[in-house]
């Protein structure tokens, strides 16, 4: 089930901006996951992060895992339009995997 | 290293009929898990079978099931269908059981129900 709360729930960004997104919960977790899922398609695993406080890149993306390991965070910069689609983070914790809902990213020229 | 394939990719069933999708997890993953994905509703746990065994199951009626087989392909099927049930279904594998490592999903069986 989805207990992670995933905000925003939409955005409209223009091509080159930044773009912020954040997961938080009453839970601790030992690992938080970033997905991106485009249109019709699975999600594919953009970041994975471990430890209390670590800041993982992966290109233009940048995800952090809070240091109370209730929360992450997730930015891209510059975006460009590929960027659009729904990401989703996840936690692991103690057994048990959640996902959050989703931000929808929309990205115009 | 081939990813995740499900299938069939598209699929159109009416209502009261079955269906089974199939998922090929990566190779040399034995963990494999189903969601139902519905617009508004993000990702919604099914079931999870590591071994051939289920470990955990979602919140969903009896006439979701599972299985997995020995070189740890599974299907899912779903009887006596329901619009309700139209959705894109998503299958995800990972090395271990799923809480203890990220999963990588297929493409997903977009399943419609008239």
């Amino acid at each position: 089930g989805q207990q992670l709360n995933q905000s925003p729930q939409s955005m409209f960004i223009q091509e080159g901006e930044d773009v912020s997104m954040n997961c938080t919960s009453s839970s601790i977790f030992n690992t938080w996951l970033w997905y991106k899922q485009d249109p019709g398609e699975g999600p594919v695993l953009l970041i994975a992060l471990y430890k209390a406080g670590e800041l993982t890149s992966n290109g233009r993306l940048t995800a952090q895992f809070g240091i109370t390991r209730k929360d992450s965070f997730l930015n891209i910069s510059a975006s460009i339009p590929s960027d659009v689609g729904i990401y989703f983070c996840a936690g692991i914790s103690w057994g048990k995997l959640q996902f959050g809902a989703g931000t929808q990213v929309v990205v115009t020229p | 290293k081939a990813g995740v394939t499900q299938t069939p990719r598209y699929l159109i069933k009416t209502r009261g009929q079955q269906v089974t999708l199939s998922c090929s997890p990566i190779s040399g993953h034995r963990s494999v898990s189903w969601y139902q994905q519905t617009p508004g509703q993000g990702l919604q746990f099914l079931f999870e079978y590591f071994s051939e065994t289920q470990r955990n199951k979602g919140n969903f009626p009896g006439r979701f099931s599972g299985r997995q087989f020995s070189n740890s392909r599974s299907e899912m099927n779903v009887s006596t269908l329901e619009l309700g049930d139209s959705a894109l279904y998503l299958c995800a594998s990972s090395p271990t059981a799923s809480s203890s490592y990220e999963q990588y999903f297929g493409p997903g069986t977009r399943l419609t129900v008239t």
